[in-house]
């Protein structure tokens, strides 16, 4: 079963921190993994898609890797700043359907001032 | 560009009445979307088109659901009759490419009472 597994479901850190947000996935075969940032009431919006050959990809602060051998990405965000608290959501495309998406259940960010 | 429509924002109705959700997809965007965020489920992908015809509807939860894309420029989601287990938050997007960044709407946020 095609399966995204997000870690952890929420984290809270100080303005100004460093935090790490995990994606383990089961998706087969793999396509492309994407990091959506939702802020509260909002529609996702993309942060950044990496496909099988890439390994780490940057939008401003925010840097994703992945590993596809072991099947794990992480989105790393520098200097964190209020803006940031959102929901995190890591979206795995492949599976049986080529445009079919697997979604994460999220980590939600708080950054405190 | 306007950037993916959705109407109406808000919707309140009683099970057993038809629910009619509207988008408007990015000008010259060829495929779209449509998705279902709970809490309990996280988002979920109902159907994608392209190029205004059906690719993937294995996500519609069952025949209360149907989705039409007349033209290039609107999409439909239609729910007869509605259930109070319906209720959610309704995301349509479009994209250029599958492979590409998914644009998402704002959202229409249904209850069912």
């Amino acid at each position: 079963k095609n399966q995204v597994e997000q870690s952890p479901q929420s984290l809270i850190i100080l303005e100004g921190k460093n935090c790490t947000l995990q994606c383990n996935y089961t998706v087969s075969p793999f396509s492309n993994l994407r990091w959506y940032k939702q802020d509260t009431g909002r529609g996702p919006v993309s942060l950044t898609i990496m496909t099988f050959s890439e390994n780490t990809k940057s939008n401003g602060r925010y840097t994703a890797t992945l590993d596809a051998d072991t099947k794990q990405s992480s989105l790393h965000i520098t200097a964190s700043q209020l803006s940031d608290s959102a929901s995190y959501i890591c979206v795995v495309g492949g599976g049986t359907s080529y445009g079919k998406l697997t979604f994460g259940q999220g980590t939600i960010l708080t950054v405190h001032p | 560009d306007a950037g993916v429509i959705q109407s109406p924002r808000h919707e309140v109705t009683e099970m057993g009445q038809e629910v009619t959700l509207r988008c408007k997809p990015i000008s010259g965007h060829d495929y779209l979307f449509w998705y279902r965020q709970t809490m309990m489920r996280g988002l979920e992908l109902l159907i994608y088109f392209n190029n205004n015809v059906p690719i993937d509807d294995s996500g519609m939860p069952e025949d209360r659901f149907s989705a039409k894309m007349p033209n290039a420029s609107f999409s439909t989601l239609k729910i007869q009759p509605s259930e109070p287990r319906d209720s959610a938050v309704y995301f349509c997007a479009s994209t250029v490419l599958l492979s590409e960044t998914q644009y998402f709407g704002p959202g229409t946020r249904l209850l069912v009472l």
